[in-house]
């Protein structure tokens, strides 16, 4: 059974970091390209990040860019997530999403990062 | 950025009846072998992760009934939810997997009249 099991949430004040980290079972880690999508409080989802299978390529969507950094380990089976420079807008709950190609199969439960004073 | 628009915002449908919903992209999401519309449908259901139903536009995820399915191509799209269920009641998000950003569809959401 395919699991993404994600970690590293939690309250945070803006302008502060947090590293989230995907916990993936079940499937070849290392054949699928994995994302990051989030979704804020009663919204709907934005797509954020994607990185291939080695780790070689990897695409942000602009409003994080140069603030957030995909990175996966595949020794491990994990993915992670760097969040820095956070705003109030970022609050959100951040979904592990694995999938072939750019296919969106399998997603995690989430976890919730909320950013405030 | 691929702007997906969907229509419309939510929708009530007896049971048992047709539920249709609609999703237009700003530019072509055909692939450049022709053959594929990189268009996907999710479902969410209230405190749960969206759930990936249909993929390039119309192949079910393993898995998923056959009420559901899809069509479309270019810019226009549609998800039918055939002899609609209660445990249909969800929102759904179309989606572009064709270029980056991947981009969602603002979502409808499907309840029983």
């Amino acid at each position: 059974e395919v699991q993404l099991v994600e970690s590293g949430g939690g309250l945070v004040q803006p302008g502060g970091s947090l590293r989230l980290s995907c916990a993936a079972s079940g499937f070849t880690f290392n054949s699928f390209w994995m994302n990051w999508v989030r979704q804020a409080p009663g919204k709907g989802l934005e797509w954020l990040a994607i990185i291939k299978q080695d780790g070689s390529e990897k695409l942000y969507v602009d409003s994080v860019k140069g603030r957030f950094t995909i990175s996966r380990d595949n020794a491990k089976n994990s993915l992670y997530l760097q969040l820095n420079s956070l705003r109030v807008e970022d609050t959100a709950v951040y979904y592990c999403v694995g999938g072939a190609g750019w296919f969106l199969h399998y997603w995690g439960q989430g976890t919730l990062v909320t950013v405030s004073s | 950025d691929i702007v997906m628009t969907q229509s419309p915002d939510s929708l009530a449908v007896s049971l048992g009846e047709r539920a249709t919903i609609n999703c237009k992209s700003s530019q072509s999401v055909l692939s450049d072998s022709k053959t594929d519309n990189y268009l996907a449908w999710f479902q969410q259901k209230p405190g749960q992760p969206p759930k990936l139903l249909i993929y390039s536009t119309s192949i079910r995820e393993s898995g998923v009934p056959d009420r559901f399915s899809g069509s479309g191509s270019g810019t226009d799209f549609t998800l039918t939810i055939s002899n609609l269920q209660a445990e249909d009641v969800a929102v759904y998000y179309c989606q572009q997997h064709y270029a980056s950003p991947l981009t969602f569809g603002g979502g409808t959401r499907v309840e029983i009249k």
